[in-house]
């Protein structure tokens, strides 16, 4: 059973726009939410992340925003890079474990 | 600083044949380690993880095992590889609420 799902496979943003990925979680008790990016056949790096005690977060050009009575999250990302194409994933952290969602493939297009 | 290495990056193995996959963090005492497996078009699955030397939980039964002989090594193994087995397997750290990835390694099973 997946705790989180990201149920956008992918999504084409222009350059200088925003991007916004999504992801839904399962668990209202989960308390630590993280964005990962990925490149292909590399390791993925982190990027962002929220506690449950609040409801954004930001870090340069990017933000996240937990809406707990949705369980919701998502990432903004703006003004969009050509370089932030990649693949980004959300993930709980509960219990020493971190579960990911299936990711979101970004392409911004110059 | 923390390094985590993974080896080796790429790996053709026939089916039948043995695993084993090699996982090392330096410049961190007692961290968490997993093993994740991102199958093709998939997000990314945790296979195992520990929070301590001889320590293993597993997250899904399967053709695969884990071990950690010594508190920053942590080795990812089977007996006889299965086609299935293909995928991208990624080891990580974590110290709290925060992982970190190695490089990868691609193992396809022919």
């Amino acid at each position: 059973d997946q705790q989180v799902k990201q149920n956008s496979p992918s999504l084409s943003v222009q350059e200088g726009r925003i991007s916004i990925l999504n992801c839904d979680y399962t668990n209202s008790m989960f308390d630590y939410f993280l964005w990962y990016k990925k490149y292909p056949a590399e390791g993925p790096t982190f990027l962002i992340s929220i506690s449950s005690i609040k409801d954004k977060n930001e870090d340069g050009r990017f933000t996240v925003f937990l809406n707990k009575s949705a369980k919701h999250l998502s990432l903004h990302i703006v003004p969009s890079q050509p370089g932030d194409s990649a693949v980004y994933f959300c993930a709980v952290y509960t219990g020493n474990q971190f579960y990911f969602g299936t990711g979101t493939s970004l392409t911004v297009i110059p | 600083s923390q390094t985590i290495h993974q080896w080796p990056a790429t790996l053709v193995q026939p089916v039948g044949s043995p695993l084993s996959l090699e996982c090392t963090v330096e410049g961190t005492s007692n961290p968490n380690l997993y093993w994740y497996r991102q199958a093709a078009g998939r997000g990314l699955q945790l296979l195992f993880y520990s929070v301590g030397i001889g320590q293993i939980s597993s997250e899904v039964p399967q053709n695969l095992s884990a071990s950690r002989p010594q508190d920053r090594q942590f080795i990812l193994s089977s007996k006889k590889l299965l086609l299935s087995d293909s995928g991208f397997y990624l080891c990580a750290w974590a110290g709290t609420a925060e992982a970190f990835f190695g490089q990868g390694t691609r193992l396809t099973v022919v």
